[in-house]
């Protein structure tokens, strides 16, 4: 199966902009899927297909994606927004694919 | 709202067996595919299986095929998760997921559950 490679941590000062990347093959062929996490708690989705935001997620979260690294940025981050971040992908070939995780990026808000 | 609620977690020994229950509530359940999910502090987010609505389509990890079962019973709302030859390594958290579908981007997993947590030790 394929990995999903993200940096593990990084940090943004409040209110500016941050890029998380993720890179892996999978991402050649299929859409990411980013989620957070914040400790003790599920995580929650926050973009899928690449740039889409679900029902409730803040405008400030956004998608895109380039060959085989997909990325999720935060435009003016707040201090809420101090997670874990992991994106996701469908993975494999044939008529049922299975799904593949990044190795996760801890986001500080100074 | 949307809700996905996870039980069945414990303490068990390797080589034992435990199975995973998910009732899910505030959406039609047997309109969308589900999965299981775990996650470790070593390892991260793994994904172990999905089913589709009723049942034809099944998928698991290469880490667990033929030991773990995936189920599901729409007239409940419930997802299973049979765990049989447990392993030390199989100590996570477990979570129950939501698959839905994009007409251009496919599938995606979108709701998760809180989590039971299963811990396998001698």
């Amino acid at each position: 199966s394929s990995e999903l490679t993200q940096d593990p941590a990084v940090s943004v000062a409040l209110g500016q902009t941050v890029r998380i990347t993720c890179q892996g093959d999978s991402l050649r062929v299929y859409y990411a899927n980013w989620y957070q996490q914040k400790p003790g708690q599920a995580p929650v989705l926050v973009i899928h297909g690449e740039n889409n935001r679900p029902s409730g997620i803040p405008e400030r979260f956004s998608g895109s994606s380039s060959g085989d690294t997909a990325s999720l940025i935060i435009t003016g981050a707040r201090a809420e927004d101090e997670a874990d971040y992991f994106c996701n992908s469908r993975d494999g070939v044939g008529n049922h694919p299975s799904y593949v995780f990044g190795t996760g990026t801890k986001v500080t808000v100074l | 709202q949307v809700q996905l609620v996870e039980s069945g977690g414990g303490l068990v020994k390797p080589g034992g067996s435990l199975r995973l229950s998910c009732v899910g509530s505030g959406f039609t359940f047997s309109d969308h595919y589900m999965s299981w999910i775990r996650q470790t502090p070593g390892k991260g987010l793994e994904w172990l299986s999905y089913m589709s609505v009723a049942g034809s389509t099944i998928n698991y990890a290469d880490s667990v095929k033929g030991r773990f079962t995936i189920s599901r019973d729409n007239a409940g709302n419930s997802l299973y998760l049979q765990m049989n030859g447990l392993r030390v390594e199989d100590t996570a958290v477990y979570y129950c997921a939501r698959e839905s579908y994009d007409t251009v981007t496919g599938r995606y997993i979108d709701v998760w559950g809180k989590g039971t947590t299963v811990i396998v030790s001698s």
